[in-house]
């Protein structure tokens, strides 16, 4: 089916320990984002691509990095993990901005010790 | 920097009734207004989308409205079934365009059986 993967789905980690979170689409969409969600404080938006090779700072970018060297594929990484990154990770994509709707992925929730 | 207030936060009515969930925004300059619904432990799943130039879409059960002079919007559920339990984020893109949407906290809806 159609749609955005996102793997993996659960992962604890340990206080400065790395890892990559991957988002893969085949709808051949051009925007990526990566937002987290916290109770309480809603979605925000970490980083997001408008195309291959793009990317950009959203409103909580500190503590993450991401790539997009193939269209397909939004990476996020932590490079060293801390306690407030323990959150649910999600992966949306969209054709263009503006008149498109966002499609999600199902989630990837890190908890980091 | 926009802002996107859910009222009520959370909200339980008998099966059957119609609802109205509220969303409202502090900048107008608004490409778009998306509804989501979010299942628990789950992805967001896009209801409607209201382009900044319309008033109102419809899908089934569900009307969305948009008065983008007073930063409004609201969700309205008619014959409400057990199966819409579930929680309702509203979202904008503004005049940023590319750089995502701006969520809500959402509404928690429970649908009395």
């Amino acid at each position: 089916n159609a749609g955005v993967t996102q793997t993996p789905k659960f992962r604890v980690l340990k206080t400065g320990q790395s890892m990559t979170l991957l988002c893969a689409q085949d709808m051949n969409h051009e925007y990526m984002y990566w937002y987290r969600q916290d109770p309480g404080m809603g979605l925000r938006l970490i980083h997001y691509s408008v195309g291959e090779g793009t990317t950009a700072k959203g409103e909580v970018p500190d503590g993450y990095n991401v790539s997009r060297l193939k269209k397909q594929n939004f990476l996020l990484g932590l490079e060293s993990a801390a306690p407030s990154q323990t959150s649910v990770y999600f992966c949306a994509s969209t054709a263009n901005s503006g008149a498109n709707v966002l499609t999600f992925g199902a989630g990837s929730r890190l908890t980091v010790l | 920097k926009q802002e996107v207030t859910q009222i009520p936060a959370a909200l339980s009515v008998p099966e059957g009734e119609n609802l109205v969930l509220n969303c409202s925004f502090t900048d107008s300059a608004i490409y778009n207004l998306q509804w989501f619904r979010q299942d628990p432990g789950k992805g967001l799943t896009s209801l409607l989308l209201i382009q900044s130039s319309q008033r109102e879409q419809t899908s089934g059960r569900l009307n969305a409205s948009l008065d983008k002079s007073s930063g409004r919007s609201t969700l309205y559920i008619a014959a409400s079934q057990s199966g819409d339990s579930a929680t309702y984020l509203c979202a904008v893109e503004s005049g940023g365009g590319a750089d995502g949407l701006t969520f809500g906290k959402g509404t928690h809806l429970i649908i009395q059986p």
